[in-house]
């Protein structure tokens, strides 16, 4: 069983907000990804780690900035949002050498008015 | 650069019919292959994967694909498919690395009673 925790599943904010969607996991891996899901449903990947310290930008240019300060922990922000950034962020961890498999959490559905 | 195809947007079937849903991928050399489920308001599952050997694999909940290289092909399928077996389907490459999974633009199964 993935133990993969992303908080807040549904938050609906008004424009020019600053917002911060949390991912934790407890599984001890080093590699951790953001993907942005449109409402068409295809993921891009906007942002990943391969540990502590370290964050790289994805495919999909994004405005928000991520953070890697502890292993388990990969909060995405973004400083003023824009009804553009609404979407469904998902958060996903693997280990370093392993079967390759991503593990997700439920996701974090944004609304921005 | 990698990509993925589904070219199936939205599939429907009947309960206890056959299903197989399509894959293409473009990749020089031989790919990470995987198949993930999304069930409505949660995260991505692993079906199952392909790294090398046996061009058919086995997956969880009775799903089943096979790699053909001469074709770019990882095809999903199920000899019966079952009510709760609704749900988005994603075909996703990985670099040997594992940095980085792509996934295709997801096809919608819906099943009929």
């Amino acid at each position: 069983e993935a133990d993969i925790y992303q908080t807040p599943r549904y938050l609906v904010i008004g424009t020019g907000k600053k917002i911060t969607l949390e991912c934790s996991q407890t599984m001890g891996h080093d590699k951790m990804y953001w993907y942005q899901q449109d409402p068409g449903m295809e993921l891009h990947l906007i942002h990943y780690s391969y540990g502590v310290n370290s964050t790289e930008k994805g495919d999909l240019s994004s405005e928000s900035t991520v953070s890697r300060i502890r292993t388990e922990h990969f909060p995405l922000t973004l400083e003023s949002a824009r009804p553009s950034h609404t979407s469904q962020y998902l958060c996903a961890s693997s280990e370093v050498v392993d079967t390759g498999e991503l593990f997700f959490g439920e996701g974090s559905r944004l609304t921005v008015l | 650069a990698q990509s993925v195809t589904q070219p199936d947007i939205h599939i429907t079937v009947s309960e206890g019919a056959s299903l197989e849903l399509r894959c293409n991928y473009s990749y020089g050399a031989t790919p990470y292959l995987f198949w993930y489920v999304q069930s409505p308001g949660q995260g991505l599952q692993l079906l199952l994967k392909y790294f090398s050997g046996d061009t058919l694999v086995q997956g969880i909940k009775g799903f089943e694909a096979e790699f053909k290289r001469s074709q770019s092909s990882f095809n999903l399928r199920k000899p019966s498919v079952h009510w709760s077996d609704a749900a988005e389907y994603f075909c996703a490459v990985g670099e040997t690395s594992y940095d980085k999974v792509i996934f295709g633009p997801g096809t919608s199964l819906s099943v009929i009673p």
